[in-house]
């Protein structure tokens, strides 16, 4: 079955600076990769997706690019602001039918 | 809509007890998955159903486990007996089959003691 590795696991930054979480699979067929944000106390919640057949998707201050040949794909947060603090997983699924997800990455942003 | 709802919000019982959590996904939904979370495991899928049908339970820990959706706007998953180790943050989340955005409930936090 299909194994994602996320990293890192805490990531502390400055308000301003850009934050960047690194996540590899293991499945060459998994074809979609959503990014989820969790906030304490609530549930998970898509923050940006990206498929197999494209290499970069941005949506304001952040962007997912997506290397099919390593199996890798990461997360881009730029002009970080104290509300991105949260815990963000990355996921790897095939049409979005059992989504695994990496082991989460504690984004801390410093005023 | 609500958005997917799950209940209780917190739940804590005794070791050996049968515990039961509830789901009611978004209308419309045809994807329901239950996710169990923990710090040493992070965010593990149990189960998935397709149109009411178990599609991959392979997730779910023990025989201690099981699911069922008896129709499409519910769901329970259910732990008997429970023990201290099921200790967790239990999610439902529910999508349109062959969509790509999931929706996840608040979660239940499972406490046994």
């Amino acid at each position: 079955g299909e194994n994602v590795e996320q990293h890192p696991s805490t990531l502390s930054v400055q308000e301003g600076d850009s934050a960047v979480i690194k996540c590899t699979y293991s499945d060459s067929a998994s074809n979609y990769f959503p990014w989820y944000k969790q906030e304490l106390g609530k549930g998970p919640q898509l923050i940006i997706d990206i498929r197999s057949n494209v290499g970069e998707k941005k949506d304001q201050r952040i962007a997912v690019t997506l290397n099919k040949t390593a199996k890798h794909f990461s997360l881009h947060i730029t002009e970080t602001q104290p509300e991105d603090s949260a815990v963000y997983f990355c996921a790897a699924s095939m049409n979005n039918n059992d989504m695994r997800f990496g082991a989460g990455t504690r984004l801390t942003v410093k005023p | 809509d609500a958005g997917v709802i799950q209940s209780p919000r917190h739940e804590v019982t005794e070791m050996g007890q049968e515990v039961t959590l509830r789901c009611k996904p978004i209308s419309g939904h045809n994807s329901l998955f239950w996710y169990r979370q923990t710090m040493m495991r992070g965010l593990e899928l149990l189960i998935y159903f397709n149109n009411n049908v178990p599609i991959d339970d392979s997730g779910m820990p023990e025989d201690r486990f099981s699911a069922k959706m008896p129709n499409a706007s519910f769901s329970t998953l259910k732990i008997q007996p429970s023990e201290p180790r099921d200790s967790a943050v239990y999610f439902c989340a529910s999508s349109l089959l062959g969509s790509t955005e999931a929706f996840f409930g608040q979660g239940t936090r499972l406490t046994v003691v």
